[in-house]
């Protein structure tokens, strides 16, 4: 069974401070990795697909699948990243889109 | 602009009551999905639906049904609320062949009294 571990509840970080955000996997295929982001009073929205390679908002993810990770970061954190982070893995054809439990990031000024 | 649409922000209803919430999408994708989203349990796939009339049960489809009669409109069922439902439900929707990428409705906060 695929399963996402995103192991801190909250991430609390100075406001131009390094931001890394954890998630990992189990899945024994080669699996999709997503964050997906939710701002205060907005819904939840992609923020970056790791075949796409990009960034976004300054937040980057590599996936390393020999630890299993997609590990989110960004190398200066803003107080408008204040957000609800969500790893998700989407399996082969067939398997469904499985999200972890959520990071709180809170970046204060 | 992709628009997920749901029905009410908040809702609040009594146990045993039967409780209707609508998603319409606008982008005429083929998937729409519902979740519910709890504090530190992330967010758990309730039901899905890759076509009309379709439906397929997720992780937690006890105590739910859906319907899905037109493309654009998928529809989660409480038969008979109980207050372990109260939670937020959201609403998504993508195209086949691109699940990992799905389009969330702003949610609704359902109470169950």
């Amino acid at each position: 069974a695929q399963r996402v571990t995103q192991p801190e509840k909250l991430l609390s970080v100075f406001k131009g401070a390094p931001v890394e955000l954890k998630c990992n996997y189990s899945y024994s295929g080669s699996p999709e990795l997503f964050w997906y982001v939710q701002y205060s009073r907005q819904r939840l929205q992609l923020l970056l697909r790791h075949i796409s390679r990009e960034s976004i908002k300054g937040f980057t993810a590599d996936l390393n699948k020999g630890e299993t990770s997609f590990h989110l970061k960004k190398p200066f954190a803003q107080e408008e990243d204040s957000a609800m982070y969500y790893c998700a893995l989407k399996g082969s054809s067939g398997d469904k889109l499985t999200f972890g439990t959520g990071t709180r990031l809170a970046v204060r000024p | 602009d992709v628009k997920v649409t749901q029905s009410s922000r908040y809702l609040v209803k009594r146990t045993g009551e039967k409780v209707f919430l609508e998603c319409v999408q606008d982008m005429d994708h083929e998937n729409m999905f519902w979740y519910r989203q709890d504090p530190g349990l992330g967010l758990r796939l309730i039901y899905f639906s890759y076509d009309v009339k379709m439906k397929e049960k997720g992780d937690i489809p006890e105590g739910y049904s859906v319907s899905r009669e037109k493309k654009e409109r998928f529809s989660l069922i409480l038969e008979s609320a109980s207050t372990n439902q109260t939670s937020m439900y959201l609403c998504a929707s993508s195209f086949r062949q691109r699940e990992g990428t799905q389009y969330f409705g702003p949610g609704t906060r359902l109470t169950v009294l």
